[in-house]
């Protein structure tokens, strides 16, 4: 059964710092892997989605590498402004089988 | 805006009472899910319906009784709910079941009391 972990559970950093979230993943045979930015008491938005034939994905100040043979995902937020502050979330799909979700990590970019 | 809206945003409820949430759709899916999402859980997938039959059922207690009338609308009723029931309730919607980008209303926050 596939486990999605994400390192740190909250995070704090200063404006325009560069930073990076982790998510791991058990099973190596995914199909894609997402990471989405949820608001407090708002739904999900799907930020970055990364094919496993892919390595990477980037959308303006992000950047999301995928490593399959480690387990391994990354998003890579440059420059951090206090809009960013939110909770991060990072999914694996294995095909037809339903997205599994990390807990999130809660950013914080203190202005 | 994502194209999925959920009604209500927020429920208070008894543990008597039945009620409904709704999720609506237009930008021509063919799947649609409901999440559930307690504090300090992660997401936990509840239903999923592909052009309009359900596909998965997680082991949802009966008191969650989905329903998808056409593709664009699915309802989750609700009865003798219990306290720790209470969370937020997210609808989705992809193209196709599983391998797409899935887009998330913003949620149902249910409070039973």
């Amino acid at each position: 059964k596939q486990e999605v972990t994400q390192i740190p559970a909250a995070l704090s950093v200063p404006e325009g710092e560069n930073l990076v979230l982790n998510c791991s993943f058990t099973d190596s045979a995914i199909y894609n892997l997402q990471w989405f930015r949820q608001d407090p008491g708002k739904g999900l938005t799907s930020l970055l989605l990364i094919q496993s034939s892919q390595r990477e994905q980037t959308s303006g100040r992000l950047n999301a590498s995928l490593d399959k043979s480690s387990g391994r995902s990354t998003l890579y937020i440059a420059a951090s402004q206090p809009g960013d502050s939110a909770t991060y979330l990072c999914a694996s799909s294995s095909g037809n089988t339903p997205l599994v979700f990390g807990k999130g990590t809660r950013l914080s970019v203190i202005a | 805006e994502t194209g999925v809206t959920q009604t209500p945003r927020h429920l208070v409820m008894g543990m008597t009472n039945k009620k409904s949430l709704k999720c609506e759709q237009h930008l021509g899916h063919n799947a649609m899910y409901w999440y559930k999402q307690s504090a300090k859980k992660p997401l936990e997938l509840m239903f999923v319906y592909s052009l309009e039959e359900r596909v998965e059922n997680n082991s949802v207690p009966s008191r969650f009784s989905p329903e998808c009338p056409n593709s664009s609308h699915l309802f989750l009723h609700l009865h003798t709910l219990q306290p720790e029931d209470s969370a937020l309730y997210l609808c989705a919607s992809s193209q196709d079941q599983g391998t797409n980008i899935q887009y998330f209303g913003a949620g149902t926050r249910l409070s039973v009391l």
